[in-house]
């Protein structure tokens, strides 16, 4: 069975502080993605990467992809009020369906 | 705004009751996705539809069914409703149904199950 497990799940952090989500998964997948959802709103992609070493980034987010390790990061850079959300990632093993994480849900504070 | 609408935005109904959820894709995307939020289980794919034909299955209840027509709006049936349906049912598109493109989501219909 495929699991795609992000870490955290909760995070709190100040304003201007850095930090990095994880989101291990544990089939081959050349691809993974991110998504933003803001409370009771739909979902935003973010990134799409598709390959081995990919990088993206946004704004103060910056996503990356280790296809050898299964692990992508999501690091936010001097975090603002504005990102507060919460982030899924999820992998498409077979190429038709995304499969999602749980999601990290993220609190930027003063 | 995604492009892709839902309808209802929220539904209320007794157990043992059947609804039909409705989403329009974005203009131009042939590829429809139905998936199911909840707070137990996360986000987890249903049912994936390409110009009218299914395309991909997921963890989809027998007692749901799904259909894409001809102008490639989308269904989703949901029958004998059981308390652990309440949750929220995102609809997603995509031009040509390959999970390399990004997909965009409706607003969802929140369905609680009394």
């Amino acid at each position: 069975e495929l699991k795609v497990e992000q870490n955290p799940l909760f995070l709190s952090m100040q304003e201007g502080k850095n930090y990095t989500i994880y989101c291990n998964y544990s089939t081959t997948s050349d691809r993974l993605y991110w998504y933003r959802q803001d409370p009771g709103k739909s979902l935003e992609s973010l990134f799409v990467l598709l390959s081995n070493g990919a990088v993206k980034q946004e704004g103060r987010l910056m996503a990356s992809l280790d296809t050898k390790a299964r692990l992508s990061t999501l690091h936010i850079t001097a975090a603002v009020h504005d990102l507060s959300a919460t982030y899924f990632c999820a992998v498409d093993p077979n190429g038709y369906a995304l499969n999602f994480g749980k999601g990290t849900s993220l609190l930027v504070t003063p | 705004d995604s492009g892709v609408t839902q309808t209802p935005k929220h539904l209320i109904t007794a157990t043992g009751q059947r609804v039909t959820l409705r989403c329009s894709p974005r203009s131009g995307d042939l590829s429809v996705y139905w998936y199911q939020q909840s707070l137990d289980q996360g986000l987890q794919f249903l049912i994936q539809y390409y110009n009218g034909e299914e395309r991909a299955k997921g963890n989809i209840l027998e007692r749901f069914s799904a259909q894409q027509f001809p102008d490639l709006h989308s269904e989703l049936n949901l029958s004998s409703l059981e308390l652990g349906d309440s949750a929220l049912y995102f609809c997603a598109s995509s031009v040509v149904g390959r999970t390399n493109e990004k997909l965009f989501f409706g607003s969802g219909t929140q369905l609680s199950v009394l």
